[in-house]
């Protein structure tokens, strides 16, 4: 089984779509959780961090259930420049361990 | 803004070459990490640095070596090149051992071994 598992893409949605994002990790011992996003040919940036208490930033959602070990993004609203993949990342011991990431294309 | 400047953005080596990937980073941090990325693969960590001269391996590490001699240096290298090492490489440095905090990413080369 993968240490983080996340939903298979790609996503095809209009703009103006609500899309969610699903991950699984497997090591309860985790320590903190982010979702990052990656252009093509670009490197990862982050996005956000995502807390217990689950946490907004603008038309970006991210909420994370420890007892499931599992963690969720969601976007409202999306404009074509959400158009990338987004990765699932959980922090164990100092080292991110990554999702395959899940592709996300916004439509006209 | 924190920059994680690595030397080369596109490369391209002969099988049996030794090969330096140099990664710098501006900010002070303490921890620092070798990445590949592969279609279908997703990232997977190399090799890692807590500190200077300090040097942890991390899920894939064969065919790799790593030196930290500054702190605001990591360089990844691939004592004999092969073309199953043909990949993208990302350089990340971050401030903290445990906590909260993401990594900052250079920008990548791509490696072309024939």
């Amino acid at each position: 089984r993968k240490e983080v598992e996340q939903d298979p893409g790609p996503f095809n949605v209009p703009e103006g779509a609500t899309v969610a994002f699903n991950c699984t990790y497997s090591n309860s011992a985790s320590q903190s959780f982010f979702w990052y996003r990656q252009d093509c040919r670009k490197e990862p940036k982050l996005l956000m961090s995502v807390y217990s208490s689950g946490n907004e930033d603008g038309r970006f959602t991210a909420q994370l259930n420890r007892a499931s070990q599992y963690i969720s993004l969601l976007i409202r609203d999306s404009k074509l420049s959400d158009s990338a993949t987004y990765l699932c990342v959980v922090n164990q011991g100092g080292k991110l361990i990554f999702g395959q990431g899940t592709e996300l294309s916004v439509k006209p | 803004d924190v920059k994680v400047t690595q030397s080369s953005r596109y490369l391209v080596k002969r099988t049996g070459e030794k090969v330096f990937l140099e990664c710098v980073q501006d900010m002070d941090h303490e921890n620092m990490f070798w990445y590949r990325q592969d279609p279908g693969l997703g990232l997977r960590l190399i090799y890692f640095s807590y500190d200077v001269k300090m040097k942890e391996k991390g899920d894939i590490p064969e065919g790799y070596s790593v030196s930290r001699e500054k702190k605001e240096r990591f360089s990844l290298i691939l004592e004999s090149a092969s073309t199953n090492q043909t990949s993208m490489y990302l350089c990340a440095s971050s401030s903290s051992t445990g906590g909260g905090y993401g990594y900052t990413f250079g920008s990548g080369t791509r490696l072309t071994v024939v």
